[in-house]
């Protein structure tokens, strides 16, 4: 299957400090999705991205398709005590309707 | 949270016994997905359906069946346990815009 890879695997960051994640594939993706998953529960979409260069905001976290349609990127600024989960990718390529994930970024926030 | 249950939320099983799990969802969509997550291997495909009766194998289908009589329920089925399919399984739709929504999850401890 199509490998997505995420990176950092995991950070640990002072509360408010600023937080970048991305997400790499070898092919072209159609569509970008982010989630964040708390412990014991189902992802929760965070943002979706359609189109090639698209910058999208949910509050204090803003997302980026690449223009090259094979990465991703997820920016939370201000981080705060509650963004401690694990921040995962998904990407769904041109054709097919199969989502494909990254193996997600595990955030850590010290008050 | 686009209206997808699944039950039972947590299942304990013997080996070699056979399990069904259930998803159901409440708006109409037709694609619907099942998944696993395990540590270091992230989610991955079990299979996923595109209309009632009509379903496709994932990358991870061996030892599990699928079926879809109605729009708003997807089954899965191990036909027989085994220790290897202890995992924690995510039912998830595609969205009108091509997002994607997941349900709670069931932890399945296969023993």
């Amino acid at each position: 299957g199509q490998q997505l890879n995420q990176s950092p695997q995991s950070m640990f960051i002072q509360e408010g400090e600023d937080v970048s994640m991305n997400c790499t594939s070898s092919s072209i993706f159609n569509t970008w999705l982010w989630y964040k998953q708390d412990p014991g529960e189902g992802p929760v979409l965070l943002i979706a991205l359609y189109k090639a260069g698209e910058l999208t905001s949910n509050g204090r976290l803003t997302a980026q398709f690449g223009i090259t349609r094979k990465d991703s990127f997820l920016n939370i600024s201000a981080s705060i005590p509650s963004d401690v989960g694990i921040y995962f990718c998904a990407g769904q390529l041109g054709t097919g309707n199969q989502f494909y994930f990254g193996t997600g970024t595990s955030l850590t926030v010290i008050p | 949270d686009a209206g997808i249950t699944q039950s039972p939320r947590h299942k304990v099983t013997e080996t070699g016994t056979p399990v069904t799990l259930r998803c159901h969802q409440t708006e109409n969509h037709r694609y619907m997905y099942w998944y696993r997550q395990d540590p270091g291997h992230g989610l991955r495909l079990i299979h996923y359906s595109y209309g009632v009766k009509d379903t496709d194998k994932g990358e991870v289908s061996d030892g599990y069946s699928v079926s879809r009589s109605k729009t708003e329920d997807f089954l899965l089925t191990l036909e027989s346990a085994t220790s290897s399919q202890t995992s924690v399984y995510f039912c998830a739709i595609k969205g009108r815009v091509g997002e994607q929504y997941f349900g709670p999850g069931t932890r399945l401890t296969v023993t």
